[in-house]
């Protein structure tokens, strides 16, 4: 059973450009949870996910961010005209149950974001 | 915004010495509270996940307790060895089944 798959691992965009970061939850898994760590920081809540909705996304930036997870495929955190200050690793974790507070997050090892 | 602290930020002890940490988070609308270790280069992987006042949950040498009225809880390395060498985060859940998590605290052992 393969574990979270984030891609790509590593991605270098100028400013201005649009960065695309895939997550693929566990197998059976319908819950997806985005999370940013910048430099020296830990991990910073942006978005939960159930497949084809938005549940929480009150820690993503109002605009040129945006997340879905469809029904079919891997969900994506979208973010538009990057600028500098988006440079951090994004990790996206899973979760079979919907009650956290019975189940875990599985992670991925995350998409490092670097904008030049 | 939730706060959810841990101390200290850092840490580093000897090989087979005992070692602690605290993670506090809020006291009220308590869901449920977890522990990760995050090895450098790796993905964080649960330890634990934390539900019920006076919980205490124990995975080989490492064990956790929790303080669901004062608000904390505290993680426990018995016989520290270099590969517990990681940082170690809790998250606290919200009533939307939401996590937030802590800073972490970094332990290195010592060999």
């Amino acid at each position: 059973n393969a574990g979270v798959m984030q891609n790509p691992r590593h991605l270098v965009r100028r400013r201005g450009q649009e960065a695309r970061l895939r997550c693929s939850p566990m197998k059976g898994h319908s819950h997806v949870y985005w999370y940013r760590q910048l430099p020296e920081e830990g991990l910073k809540f942006m978005v939960y996910l159930q497949k084809e909705n938005i549940i929480d996304e009150s820690g993503m930036p109002k605009e040129r961010f945006s997340a879905e997870f469809p029904k079919e495929g891997p969900s994506i955190l979208r973010i538009q005209q990057v600028v500098r200050g988006d440079s951090a690793a994004y990790f996206c974790a899973s979760s079979l149950t919907q009650r956290a507070n019975t189940g875990e997050l599985f992670f991925g090892e995350g998409s490092r974001l670097t904008v030049l | 915004i939730l706060n959810v602290e841990q101390s200290p930020q850092s840490l580093h002890v000897q090989e087979g010495d005992s070692t602690n940490f605290t993670c506090s988070f809020p006291s009220s609308n308590f869901y449920a509270l977890h522990w990760y270790r995050w090895e450098t280069a790796k993905s964080p992987e649960a330890l634990f996940v934390m539900t019920l006042n006076g919980d205490e949950k124990k995975k080989g040498r490492i064990s956790a307790t929790l303080n669901t009225k004062e608000g904390y809880s505290y993680l426990y390395i018995k016989g520290s060895q270099p590969e517990d060498s990681a940082t170690y985060l809790c998250a606290f859940v919200t009533g939307a089944n939401n996590l937030f998590f802590g800073t972490g605290t970094r332990l290195t052992v010592i060999p």
